[in-house]
């Protein structure tokens, strides 16, 4: 079956500039998470979605960031007011439940580059 | 805060066993996870210690004491193509939040 997907793969924008990142997790699976790395570092969380909601947001860094998951499937990352520190590479995962122990399957990511 | 400490490289030579630490400070501990990135990849999952003790899965093992907030990832017969960086991550509770480590660079020669 498919993996977890991402799109776009790479995103350069202009710093001030509206971006949005999709996710498509794997089907059935009601966890989806969303992370940052930046080079050299390991994935940081942002946020977790059970189902259709937003079942913890602290890792989101400001308000210029959100995150939307309205069908409990397909979720959306938005970035209002790019800065040049947004720039990174912005994982998705997704999970069949919510336990530690439940494996979290990474999509490819997207390189997000703000000049 | 939260701190994981890993090395930040390794280096091991083909058909040959590496041990990766993983020593942590949170504020809380459910579980520990490995996972593996390929440059430019994915993570992927390697394995989970919940208790105390050794997990095996395959060529790889997972190790972890409680008391001494420490666990350890094992390779055994080393392949090329296990170069790659390995990350800790610690649950704080029984939900979702992992808290990674910066990961560990494993570099194998020939």
């Amino acid at each position: 079956g498919a993996g977890v997907s991402q799109t776009p793969s790479n995103k350069v924008t202009e710093k001030g500039k509206y971006v949005e990142l999709r996710c498509d997790p794997i089907s059935g699976h009601t966890a989806l998470y969303w992370y940052r790395q930046s080079l050299g570092q390991g994935p940081e969380f942002l946020i977790y979605f059970q189902g259709t909601g937003a079942a913890d947001d602290s890792g989101l860094p400001n308000d210029r960031f959100f995150a939307v998951r309205p069908e409990g499937s397909v979720s959306t990352l938005k970035i209002q007011r790019t800065e040049r520190g947004d720039s990174a590479v912005y994982l998705c995962a997704s999970s069949p439940g919510t336990r530690i122990s439940n494996e979290q399957f990474f999509g490819p990511g997207t390189r997000l580059t703000v000049l | 805060g939260q701190s994981l400490e890993q090395p930040s490289e390794v280096t091991a030579v083909e058909g040959a066993i590496v041990q990766i630490n993983c020593t942590y400070q949170t504020s809380g501990f459910y579980g520990l996870s490995w996972y593996q990135q390929h440059d430019g990849g994915a993570p992927t999952f390697l394995s989970y210690n919940g208790l105390d003790g050794l997990e095996e899965t395959g060529r790889f093992s997972s190790f972890l004491s409680r008391s001494d907030s420490y666990g350890y990832l094992l390779l055994q017969e080393l392949q090329m193509k296990d170069s790659a960086s390995y990350f800790c991550a610690v649950g704080l509770d029984s939900n979702y939040q992992l808290i990674w480590g910066a990961g560990t660079k494993l570099i194998i020669k020939p």
